[in-house]
């Protein structure tokens, strides 16, 4: 069976700094694919960053880098330069066979 | 190009009473999933369709939640009776092969339900 878990419940950071959210995984699959989504108040689940288990460099895009540590088995988001914007709740999430598993999501609070 | 349709937005209904929640997947996307997010919680997957076919659905309630998926575009979820524990956001998502990225899924904004 696969897991995620998110141990970060809720984090406060000032605007222009850069946040890290844990992120750590368990499966006994070696082919997985992980991936973290933004969650407004809106509701809707926004795709924000994709890590294959099997790629050698950690993905970026734009402010959003994951930091993946696989002999850890983390799977780490960065957002660099915080906004106001970036306020939301943030999933970790893990793909095997093409069934996703969510953690339980950081609220995160961007403070001007 | 038109992202996933989700309705009603919001739902509040009596326990006891059916419900039912419409999903229209992006144009192309043979793949077809809905979620149920409790609060508080990530999503979590019910049953997932490729085309019309039902090919995961071993998290579904059978007893009282039942889904379909005609003709492999549109779906439909329903909870005939609702209950005071099915209160949460329905989510449906969809993907694709062709998105070039391993199972990326596309999310709709959800139909929130109350039972009361």
């Amino acid at each position: 069976a696969q897991k995620i878990t998110q141990t970060q419940p809720g984090m406060f950071v000032q605007e222009k700094e850069a946040v890290t959210l844990d992120c750590t995984y368990d499966t006994s699959d070696p082919s997985y694919g992980l991936f973290w989504y933004k969650q407004p108040s809106s509701g809707e689940m926004i795709f924000l960053i994709y890590q294959g288990s099997y790629d050698q460099q950690n993905a970026t895009e734009g402010r959003y880098s994951l930091n993946f540590q696989k002999a850890r088995k983390s799977a780490n988001l960065v957002i660099s330069a915080s906004q106001l914007g970036d306020s939301a709740m943030y999933f970790c999430a893990m793909s095997v066979y093409e069934k996703l598993t969510f953690g339980t999501g950081t609220r995160l609070t961007i403070i001007p | 190009e038109a992202g996933v349709v989700q309705s009603p937005r919001y739902k509040i209904i009596e326990k006891k009473q059916p419900v039912a929640f419409w999903c229209n997947p992006i144009s192309g996307h043979n793949t077809l999933y809905w979620y149920r997010q409790n609060l508080g919680q990530g999503p979590e997957l019910l049953i997932r369709y490729e085309n019309e076919e039902a090919v995961d659905d071993s998290q579904l309630p059978k007893d009282r939640f039942s889904a379909e998926r005609l003709k492999g575009v549109d779906s439909t979820l329903k909870i005939q009776p609702a209950e005071l524990g099915d209160s949460a956001v329905y989510l449906c998502a969809s993907s694709s092969v062709r998105t070039g990225i391993y199972n990326e899924q596309f999310f709709g904004p959800g139909t929130r339900l109350t039972v009361l």
